[in-house]
């Protein structure tokens, strides 16, 4: 069976501090895709990244980084200098094309940045 | 591009009522649709694929004879609330899978359904 754990419900964090949102996921495939959304009160989903199995190269976008690491099946994003604008609601997910590519979530971690 | 649209955004319907929602992929063909619900505080909870021109494929403890779902083009799937319940109240979101892609899937912006 598929599973995505996000632990944390809710972090909150004080404007330009860093930021770690811990993703693991459980998976019998060998082909998968994990991905990262944010969902901002507006309730619209924002892709932000998406990583193969067979990719295990950590990613940097401006102040966003990801940290895929298959022996520990984790996927763990990182805020670096957070922004109120950062406020939202991220989801981390597993989708397999032997499941007929759908996407299984995580519960979610609400993250509030105060000023 | 990769755009997809939900129509409405908002609903508020009578109990007992039957409500449908639109999820179209704006500029690109969608052999495979995803209909979600969210409830307030909670992850989003996939209840069915949608396959254009077959029968949808529920998830375990969805009722497919409560939530209709028709994906009759490559562009277009709908999903029909029918006798709505207070409980059905939720956030709807659909995303469409690009044709001939494994994991190239958009999302629409969601429906929040009312029932009262």
């Amino acid at each position: 069976a598929q599973k995505v754990t996000q632990a944390q419900t809710e972090i909150s964090v004080v404007e330009k501090e860093d930021v770690t949102l811990d993703c693991v996921y459980e998976t019998r495939d060998t082909t998968y895709y994990l991905f990262w959304y944010k969902q901002p009160p507006s309730g619209e989903l924002v892709f932000l990244i998406r990583r193969n199995s067979f990719d295990e190269q950590n990613e940097i976008s401006g102040r966003y980084s990801w940290n895929f690491q298959k022996s520990t099946s984790s996927f763990n994003f990182t805020i670096t200098a957070s922004q109120v604008v950062d406020s939202a609601v991220y989801f981390c997910a597993l989708s397999a094309p032997n499941q007929g590519g759908k996407l299984i979530f995580g519960q979610g971690t609400e993250l509030s940045v105060k000023p | 591009g990769a755009v997809v649209s939900q129509h409405p955004s908002r609903v508020i319907c009578k109990s007992g009522t039957s409500v449908k929602i639109e999820c179209r992929s704006l500029d690109f063909q969608a052999t495979t649709m995803f209909w979600y619900r969210q409830f307030p505080k909670q992850s989003l909870m996939l209840m069915a694929t949608s396959n254009e021109g077959s029968k949808a494929t529920y998830e375990q403890g969805v009722e497919k004879d409560k939530f209709l779902i028709n994906h009759a083009s490559l562009t277009l799937s709908t999903l029909t609330v029918t006798s709505a319940h207070p409980e059905d109240s939720s956030f709807y979101i659909c995303s469409a899978r690009r044709a001939r892609t494994v994991y190239e899937q958009y999302f629409g912006p969601g429906t929040r359904l009312t029932v009262t």
